[in-house]
């Protein structure tokens, strides 16, 4: 079944405690993303990806990191994750990033709360 | 990038069809326009996607007058299921903006 998934689906932590959460897709998709998601402020892009190796920032990717060394995974690294990292976020991939508006499919989310 | 108006929310009864209006005065000519949905706690879906006139599937039906400034999402005979928020995007390229989207709620 074509899907991306993330995990953990829900994870609560400390201030300053470095966390990963992981993106998988197995549908050959070039180009992955990082959204966040907030009462009254809808969906944010944290960072994307256009492909293996290619990573560029979004509208709010402080606090954040992201690698791509492989084209199925793209993990979100909090390196000292603080309270307003507290969110839902999700990832999503789409089949290419040159193509004009290519459907993007998302993954189940992840529930983080920061302490 | 093309920004979107669309109705914060809109209630509904279960049999009808709704429409949800969504305005891009801005649309640029490589834009095309998608709807997503989105259930509590879970991803956007895409629903439906188009770049000018009408567009039809086994969901729903996007209308999109000639000069492109706005479209209309139509849902034929809506269920309970269908409670959830609709995003209108404008983009290309993948350089997706999510909006506020509008709540539909939709009551027995």
């Amino acid at each position: 079944e074509a899907q991306v998934t993330q995990n953990p689906r829900y994870l609560i932590t400390v201030t300053g405690k470095k966390l990963t959460v992981t993106c998988s897709q197995n549908m050959n998709h070039e180009y992955m993303s990082w959204y966040r998601q907030d009462p009254g402020l809808g969906l944010r892009q944290i960072y994307y990806s256009m492909n293996v190796e290619v990573t560029d920032k979004g509208d709010v990717p402080e606090g954040y990191k992201v690698s791509r060394k492989e084209k199925r995974n793209f993990p979100l690294i909090l390196e000292s994750p603080s309270p307003n990292q507290t969110s839902l976020y999700f990832c999503a991939s789409s089949r290419t990033s040159g193509r004009a508006a290519d459907t993007q499919y998302f993954g189940p989310g992840t529930r983080l709360t920061v302490l | 990038l093309a920004k979107t108006t669309q109705p914060i929310s809109m209630d509904s009864y279960e049999g009808q069809e709704v429409n949800i209006t969504c305005s891009h005065n801005n649309i640029a000519t490589n834009d095309y326009i998608t709807w997503y949905q989105q259930f509590p706690s879970q991803g956007p879906r895409f629903i439906i996607q188009g770049y000018k006139t009408k567009v039809t599937n086994e969901v729903a039906s996007l209308f999109i007058p000639a000069d492109r400034k706005s479209s209309t999402l139509s849902l034929p005979r809506v269920s309970l299921s269908d409670t959830a928020v609709y995003y209108c995007l404008v983009y290309n390229n993948n350089d997706m903006r999510f909006g506020a989207g509008t709540r539909l709620t939709v009551k027995p």
